[in-house]
């Protein structure tokens, strides 16, 4: 089963809202709610941003928000920050031989 | 305050054998799944193995299955990993997760800082 579909980039200028979609397929994104999103620094370890579509973990500012239509979900950033510059991933539950799959990450430049 | 700490990466010849581990504080170990996701150099993320807080069910994705082996020790706290028959495809940063909130290993809400493995002949 191939990763999940992400656009290879994004750009926007502080203060702007962004959105990162994120496409799978019926055997994943679109039956199950178990998609979650992760932020990763250059050198650093992923972070936690969404999990279950659309929850925050503690410590996670709701600027970050995450929706699913179908099969694609989106995670959308609100008043950009440049701390928010970051590639940023999608995960899914696909039970079968994969069972877990990410998507293929999506560079977030901050103008 | 969760701690996920790595060991054991390092430079290997293709079809050897390496073991991981991971060490955990700051929650009850055995009550949450882990799992180890791991990023080959200047790409994504891809999942690996996942093994729930009891120990008694696993996962691995279809590229590890029948070399790579997921175990826990919970009197130890520890999370392990051997990998056999390594293939240069192998070769990544492998990271230690600990599951959020959620009773399965459907997300990754704490990670370690990863060990590199390199698989070169």
């Amino acid at each position: 089963q191939s990763a999940l579909t992400q656009p290879a980039s994004v750009s926007g200028s502080p203060g702007q809202s962004i959105t990162i979609s994120c496409t799978g397929t019926s055997s994943d994104v679109g039956t199950y709610n178990l998609v979650s999103w992760y932020q990763q620094h250059p050198g650093k370890a992923p972070k936690l941003m969404i999990y279950e579509v659309t929850k925050w973990p503690s410590g996670v500012s709701h600027r970050f928000s995450g929706s699913k239509s179908g099969s694609t979900a989106s995670l959308t950033i609100s008043g950009l920050q440049a701390e928010d510059e970051a590639d940023y991933y999608c995960c899914s539950y696909a039970p079968g031989n994969t069972h877990m799959i990410f998507g293929g990450g999506t560079k977030l430049t901050v103008l | 305050e969760v701690q996920l700490l790595e060991s054991g990466g390092g430079f290997v010849q293709p079809g050897g054998s390496l073991r991981l581990s991971c060490a955990a504080s700051g929650f009850t170990f055995s009550d949450y799944a882990m799992s180890w996701v791991r990023q080959a150099p200047g790409k994504g993320l891809e999942w690996v193995s996942a093994i729930y807080g009891g120990g008694d069910k696993s996962y691995y994705a279809a590229s590890v299955k029948g070399r790579f082996t997921i175990s826990r020790d919970n009197s130890k706290n520890t999370l392990s990993l051997e990998m056999n028959s390594l293939r240069a495809e192998d070769t990544a940063i492998y990271y230690c997760a600990k599951a959020h909130d959620t009773p399965g290993y459907y997300d990754f809400g704490s990670w370690g800082q990863g060990t590199l493995v390199t698989v070169s002949s």
